[in-house]
C-alpha cells in the first residue's frame, strides 16, 4: 500500500548519528513535493517532528534534521538519545493518486 | 492548545459500517485548517483515509473512496468518518488529525488524537 519505502529498522549507540531514508518516485518526492517526518513513541499517537522545509514544532530538538535529493529524503538524528527510540514515518504528496497524502512504511529506531 | 478526541464503537461486524467522531477542543473547526483521518492496521504502517474542510469540501484516498464519507458538524465542533462494507482488513487504530499548511502539497498533520482501536469481527 505504501508508496514511500523506508528501512524496517536502524540502530545506534547513544551519542551516535543515524539516518533514515525514505524512497519515493517521480510522482511524489521526485516531483519536488515536501517530505515531512513523524515520530511515534511506543503506545502513543504519531507526533509531527519536522516539515519539508526543516521547520520543527516547538519542543523538537535541533538534533533532528531533514534533507531531500532526487526521489529520496532522509531524516538524521544526531547525538542519539534513549528517548529517541521510536517509530519514524515520512509523508509526502503524490500527484498520481488523485492528490493523495502518502506515508512511508515506517522505521523502528533502536538505541543500543 | 488544540486537542482532538476520537470516539465510537470499538467493534464492528463484517459488512457493517464503521462510524467514528473526532471532537475538536481548544480551537474552532472553522479555522483555516483541514481535518483528516489516518489509520494504522496492527503491525503495519500509516494510511491516509481522507480529509475535510469546514466548508464540507473533502478529499479521499482513491483506494477507499468508494466506501468512505467524511463529514463536518460545525455546531458541535467535530468531524466524522463513515466506512462502509468493512472487512477484517479494516481492523486498525484510527486517528484523527489536524492538517495545517499554506498549500495542498506542503500541509502537515500537526496535531493528532490519541487514536481509537476498531476491530472488525463477528
Amino acid at each position: 500500500q505504501s508508496v514511500l519505502t523506508q528501512p524496517p529498522s536502524v540502530s545506534g549507540a547513544p551519542g551516535q548519528r543515524v539516518t533514515i531514508s525514505c524512497t519515493g518516485s517521480s510522482s511524489n518526492i521526485g516531483a519536488g513535493y515536501d517530505v515531512h517526518w513523524y515520530q511515534r513513541l511506543p503506545g502513543t499517537a504519531p507526533k509531527f517532528l519536522i516539515s519539508g522545509n526543516n521547520n520543527r514544532p516547538s519542543g523538537v530538538p535541533d538534533r533532528f534534521s531533514g534533507s531531500k535529493s532526487g526521489t529520496s529524503a532522509s531524516l538524521a538524528i544526531t547525538g542519539l538519545q534513549a528517548e529517541d527510540e521510536a517509530d519514524y514515518y515520512c509523508q509526502s504528496y503524490d500527484s498520481s493518486l488523485s492528490g493523495s497524502k502518502v506515508f512511508g512504511t515506517g522505521t523502528k529506531v533502536t538505541v543500543l | 492548545q488544540v486537542q482532538l478526541q476520537e470516539s465510537g464503537p470499538g467493534l464492528v461486524k463484517p459488512s457493517g459500517t464503521l462510524s467514528l467522531t473526532c471532537a475538536v477542543h481548544g480551537g474552532s473547526i472553522s479555522s483555516t485548517n483541514w481535518w483528516s483521518w489516518v489509520r494504522q492496521p496492527p503491525g503495519k504502517g500509516l494510511e491516509w483515509i481522507g480529509e475535510i474542510y469546514h466548508s464540507g469540501s473533502a478529499n479521499y484516498n482513491p483506494s477507499l473512496k468508494s466506501r468512505v464519507t467524511i463529514s463536518v458538524d460545525k455546531s458541535k465542533n467535530q468531524f466524522s468518518l463513515k466506512l462502509s462494507s468493512v472487512t477484517a482488513a479494516d481492523t486498525a487504530v484510527y486517528y484523527c488529525a489536524r492538517v495545517r499548511g499554506p498549500t495542498v502539497t506542503t500541509r502537515t498533520f500537526d496535531i493528532w488524537g490519541q487514536g481509537t482501536m476498531v476491530t472488525v469481527s463477528s
